[in-house]
């Protein structure tokens, strides 16, 4: 079963920049989520889908960052203009729709925002 | 907004020493779950604990779900090097499926 595919794993913008991150989750997971990862520390949830619909996106910051997933399969999430704040791994996950099962992590995109 | 708050921080112990990591809520999960990360990789799912009390042993790992849903423990017998990671706990929320991640535990154990 392939697992979760982000890309790409590495990018380095100039402030004020704009960037894109793409991730494919695991086919028939209705869940998609995308997490910031500041070094060491643990994930903060920006945005969960299910399907093409948004569930919460109470953290992510709507001025700069915007999120999709058309036909409820691939996953953008887009940041505009990018600040020095932002440099972080962003995560992609996806699980299936009942309580208690795993989430299903991307290897991840290393942002740097210089 | 729910926080989930993982104690201590940092570890770094010798190989073959024991150790415990804590991760605290004022918020009710319907699960909780451990995950490990290393560098340059997503999190891992270690175990889920559902149950109030609930103890799942994972061979040299030990994990417990508080009675009242709010906290879980993990404990490491005779620690090995292999075990070095950041230990992340996560509450999940019951109807969203929210995953709410902790603060996160930075272990290196030394050969």
């Amino acid at each position: 079963e392939a697992g979760v595919a982000q890309s790409p794993r590495y990018k380095i913008i100039e402030k004020r920049q704009s960037v894109a991150f793409w991730c494919n989750p695991i086919s028939g997971h209705a869940t998609l989520y995308w997490y910031q990862q500041i070094l060491g520390q643990g994930p903060k949830l920006l945005i969960q889908f299910q399907n093409n619909g948004v569930v919460d996106d109470s953290q992510l910051p709507k001025d700069r960052f915007s999120a999709e997933r058309l036909k409820g399969v691939d996953s953008t999430l887009k940041i505009q203009p990018a600040k020095l704040e932002d440099s972080a791994v962003y995560l992609c996950a996806s699980s299936l729709v009942t309580s208690g099962t795993e989430a299903f992590f991307g290897q991840g995109t290393r942002l740097t925002v210089v | 907004t729910q926080l989930l708050e993982q104690s201590p921080q940092f570890l770094s112990i010798q190989e073959g020493e024991n150790l415990t990591v804590y991760c605290n809520s004022s918020s009710v999960f319907s699960s909780l779950q451990w995950y490990r990360q290393e560098p340059g990789e997503g999190p891992v799912l270690l175990v889920t604990v559902v149950t109030g009390g609930e103890v799942k042993k994972l061979k040299r790992l030990t994990f417990q779900f508080g009675d009242a849903r709010k906290d879980s423990s993990l404990h490491i017998t005779a620690a090995q090097p292999g075990d070095t990671g950041l230990y992340l706990c996560a509450g999940v929320t019951s109807g969203t499926y929210k995953y709410i991640f902790g603060t996160g535990t930075r272990l290196k154990v030394l050969a």
